[in-house]
């Protein structure tokens, strides 16, 4: 079965900086696809990011950016220029490819921007 | 476009009560999730649908809860009787086919407090 571990139940960083949110999965799969989900306080779950476990290039959103480790099954966001919008809770999750449609999710972070 | 549209966003009801959920997926999204999310137990998948057609129902809790998805714009979850214990964020998600290559999009979800 699927593991996803987030080790940091919150965080907080100051408006402008950067923050990484850590991420590590457990996955007996070569192809699978990791993605991070933002929830804001309205609870709606946001698509912040995925990556395509098969590809090296770590994925890029504008501000948000990740570090995929694959040997070490790890799989990290950062949040550059942090903006007060970003707090959230941010949950990782990934699903083990093929035809796996099943995601596992982490139990997440609560990132606070403070002004 | 629209995103996944789930109402109502809040119901409070009573132990004993029928509860009924409500989505509609993205257009010309052909797969369909209901979630439920909770403090103990994070997000969880409930059932499945691909082309209207419930694939994966393992994660329903019990007979209280079904599920219908009788076209491909419209999804009910029901619960009948409800519990104090059913009290839950449910979210419905969408992805545009099956298998783990495609992104879900959740809805904002429906807070359900029984009472």
């Amino acid at each position: 079965a699927q593991t996803v571990t987030q080790s940091q139940p919150e965080m907080s960083v100051q408006e402008a900086e950067t923050v990484t949110l850590s991420c590590t999965y457990d996955t007996s799969e070569s192809n699978y696809y990791l993605f991070w989900y933002k929830q804001p306080p309205s609870r709606q779950m946001i698509l912040v990011i995925r990556q395509e476990a098969y590809k090296q290039q770590n994925a890029t959103e504008n501000r948000f950016s990740v570090n995929f480790q694959k040997a070490a099954k790890s799989f990290s966001l950062k949040i550059s220029d942090s903006q007060l919008g970003d707090t959230a809770m941010y949950f990782c999750a990934s699903n083990s490819g093929g035809s796996n449609y099943k995601l596992t999710f982490g139990k997440g972070t609560l990132l606070t921007v403070n002004p | 476009d629209a995103g996944v549209i789930q109402s109502p966003r809040h119901e409070v009801t009573e132990m004993g009560q029928e509860v009924t959920l409500r989505c509609k997926p993205i257009s010309g999204h052909n797969s369909l999730f209901w979630y439920r999310q909770t403090m103990m137990r994070g997000l969880e998948l409930l059932i499945y649908f691909n082309n209207n057609v419930p694939i994966d129902d393992s994660g329903m809790p019990e007979d209280r809860f079904s599920a219908k998805m009788p076209n491909a714009s419209f999804s009910t979850l029901k619960i009948q009787p409800s519990e104090p214990r059913d009290s839950a964020v449910y979210f419905c998600a969408s992805s545009l086919g099956q298998g783990a290559r495609e992104t879900q999009y959740f809805g904002p979800g429906t807070r359900l407090l029984v009472l």
